[in-house]
């Protein structure tokens, strides 16, 4: 079975540069998350999507950080502008959508470095 | 203060070492606890949950909860230098409500040398 998939592995840009990250789940999997793990912490949820749908965004910062899922597979997320703070790995992850917990398989992430 | 406390580390230790990792928590809401593991540029793997409190066990992986005291326990027997990597803490509210929301420890980075 293929994991999630993320590209590009990584990306240097400078600050006030927009840039995109894209994720491919795991086939069957209605449920898609974006983290960001800045470097020394564990990962943060910035976004769950349930198949079209955002089921949580509350520490999505919505005046740079943009999502989306279309069709309920393949996944964006956007930063525009890029701030120096953002510089983070992007994580997507995936999972089922019956049984709780559910278990949240992690792609190899988006190392995003902003000078 | 955080919602999930963990010690950083750096944490070293001889092959064949018992390894002792640990999390504290804030949020007595929290039902559901998991142990992830992150090899260096990689994502996460879930090693192990537990429900509330106890212990359970999966090879050389033992995990505890101790809510009373708001406390989790992850112990690796015969540790071996495959295991070095990040070991993430994570907690999940009840189910009722919620959206299964992973809450992660900053994680502690263990090196095991041969």
């Amino acid at each position: 079975e293929a994991g999630v998939a993320q590209s590009p592995r990584y990306k240097i840009i400078e600050k006030r540069q927009s840039v995109a990250f894209w994720c491919n789940p795991i086939s069957g999997h209605a449920t898609l998350y974006w983290y960001q793990q800045i470097l020394g912490q564990g990962p943060k949820l910035l976004i769950q999507f349930q198949n079209n749908g955002v089921v949580d965004d509350s520490q999505l910062p919505k005046d740079r950080f943009s999502a989306e899922r279309l069709k309920g597979v393949d996944s964006t997320l956007k930063i525009q502008p890029a701030k120096l703070e953002d510089s983070a790995v992007y994580l997507c992850a995936s999972s089922l959508v019956t049984g709780y917990p559910r278990e949240q398989y992690f792609g190899p992430g988006t190392r995003l470095t902003v000078t | 203060q955080k919602e999930v406390e963990q010690d950083p580390g750096p944490l070293s230790v001889p092959e064949g070492a018992i390894v002792s990792l640990n999390c504290t928590y804030s949020n007595s809401a929290f039902q559901y606890f998991m142990w992830y593991r992150q090899y260096s540029r990689k994502g996460p793997e879930l090693l192990m949950y537990t429900y509330s409190s106890g212990n359970k066990e999966d090879g050389r992986f033992t995990a505890q909860v101790d809510k009373s005291s708001k406390y989790i326990s992850l112990f690796i027997r015969d540790s071996q230098p495959s295991d070095s990597a990040t070991y993430l803490c994570a907690m999940i509210l009840s189910r009722s409500g919620n959206t299964g929301k992973l809450i992660f420890g900053q994680g502690t980075t263990l090196q095991v040398k041969p």
